[in-house]
């Protein structure tokens, strides 16, 4: 089945600097990819969507320049949390579209990262 | 805005009872209702989902109600196990804009 691998799974990170996440779909082309961050007893809220080679689309509310979105391959993308603060601590989650699939078997998530900035 | 929710958060169940967990929602646009398990620390895991035209969808020990008339969404697990213990999304998914989004979530404990 289709596998998404989402990495670091846990990171630590002092107040001020940034972090970079990964999510690849190991076993399948992701014509869309999105990022999902999910605090503590609730739900996962969308941040953002992105579309290999173009400009990720951001949720309102979402700041771009601090959550960059790159998409450079069919098979990566990448989140980083710039200049993190302790309210950004979460967990996010990625989730990859396989174009080949229809209707809402296409969709895979990752294992989700827990950020913590101290 | 769109807004998918549930009813209750937290529901206890005995071991070998069947679970029904309830989700409202109201967005009578999308196309597809989906299930997902959320397991601690992990990403969603797809369960069942159903078409917007369909009222019953039967998968492996589960089914999906949905009520457009009343915008309710159901999920049924029968003979709920302990690895059932997780966090229960619903999200809904309108095609066009190939945007999931999430309702807020149950969590079954399943007693043993």
């Amino acid at each position: 089945g289709a596998v998404v691998s989402q990495h670091p799974s846990r990171v630590i990170c002092k107040s001020g600097t940034s972090v970079k996440i990964e999510c690849r779909s190991l076993d399948f082309q992701a014509t869309t990819m999105f990022w999902y961050r999910q605090f503590p007893k609730q739900s996962l809220m969308l941040m953002a969507t992105s579309n290999e080679g173009s400009k990720a689309t951001y949720e309102q509310g979402v700041e771009k320049d601090k959550f960059l979105i790159n998409h450079a391959s069919l098979t990566l993308s990448t989140l980083t949390v710039t200049s993190a603060h302790p309210e950004d601590s979460s967990f996010y989650i990625c989730s990859a579209r396989d174009g080949g699939r229809l209707g809402t078997y296409g969709y895979t998530f990752g294992s989700g990262t827990r950020l913590t900035v101290v | 805005g769109e807004n998918v929710g549930l009813h209750l958060p937290t529901l206890s169940v005995q071991e070998g009872d069947n679970s029904i967990i309830n989700c409202a929602y109201s967005n009578s646009a999308s196309d597809y209702f989906i299930w997902y398990k959320q397991e601690s620390g992990k990403g969603p895991q797809f369960i069942i989902d159903i078409r917007s035209n369909m009222d019953k969808r039967q998968g492996q020990r589960v089914t999906v109600l949905l009520n457009k008339t009343v915008k309710h969404l159901s999920l049924q697990i029968a003979a709920t196990q302990p690895g059932d213990s997780a966090v229960y999304f619903c999200a809904d998914l309108k095609a066009a804009g190939n945007k999931l989004t999430f309702g807020g979530g149950t969590r079954v404990l399943v007693k043993p």
